[in-house]
């Protein structure tokens, strides 16, 4: 199977860190995205990892561990604005498709 | 640069119906995927399309069909609409997965079955 986990919700506090996991199936995969989606809007794009270790841009940063089936999203600094679902997407063998997990609903809170 | 263009963006059809949703991608890409989007499955993959073939299919019934234009402009059918077709449907383009593009998403259709 191609599955993708990862939490449904997470609350976290204006200026602090947060870590979204997401655990995958390793022989279904060869790299991971991350998207962001705001209520009522499409995904956009935010990283991609095709190797292990950690990507930084900015204030977000997200780890692969192809080993181990895992990948965390890290959300640096929190602002209200980052409140948004945050969508976990494995890269199928074929390069052809993303398989999306069901995504983790962020509420950040003041 | 213009971004992924889908429309219509709200529908409202009643069960039996078919219905037709168009998408255009951004100049340049030849790869474009469509996506249903419910609360409860996520982001559930239909089909992609690459110079006009569908390379992929997800496992959805017969009654959902696609195909694209030699402009890369592409269309999803749904026949004989059921409650459970009700959804956000998604188009992407990418100018390629494997060199980690990614996809850009269009707005989405909201398609409501009544």
């Amino acid at each position: 199977g191609q599955n993708i986990d990862q939490p449904t919700e997470m609350t976290a506090t204006e200026g602090a860190i947060v870590q979204i996991n997401c655990t995958y199936q390793t022989s279904g995969f060869n790299g991971l995205f991350w998207y962001q989606q705001h209520a009522g809007e499409a995904p956009t794009f935010l990283s991609y990892n095709v190797l292990d270790g950690l990507e930084e841009k900015g204030r977000f940063s997200s780890f692969l561990s192809r080993s181990k089936g895992y990948s965390y999203l890290l959300l640096k600094e929190l602002q209200m604005k980052d409140s948004a679902s945050y969508l976990c997407a494995g890269l199928n063998t074929g390069f052809q498709k993303l398989v999306f997990g069901t995504g983790t609903r962020l509420l950040v809170s003041p | 640069k213009a971004g992924v263009t889908q429309t219509p963006r709200y529908l409202i059809k009643t069960r039996g119906q078919q219905v037709t949703l168009s998408c255009s991608p951004i100049s340049g890409h030849r790869s474009v995927s469509w996506y249903q989007q419910t609360p409860g499955q996520g982001l559930q993959f239909l089909f992609e399309y690459f110079s006009e073939t569908q390379r992929n299919k997800g496992n959805f019934p017969g009654r959902f069909s696609g195909r694209q234009f030699s402009n890369s402009r592409s269309e999803m059918n749904v026949s004989t609409l059921e409650l459970g077709d009700s959804a956000l449907y998604l188009c992407a383009s990418s100018l390629g997965l494997r060199d980690g593009y990614g996809y850009t998403f269009g707005s989405g259709t909201r398609l409501t079955v009544v």
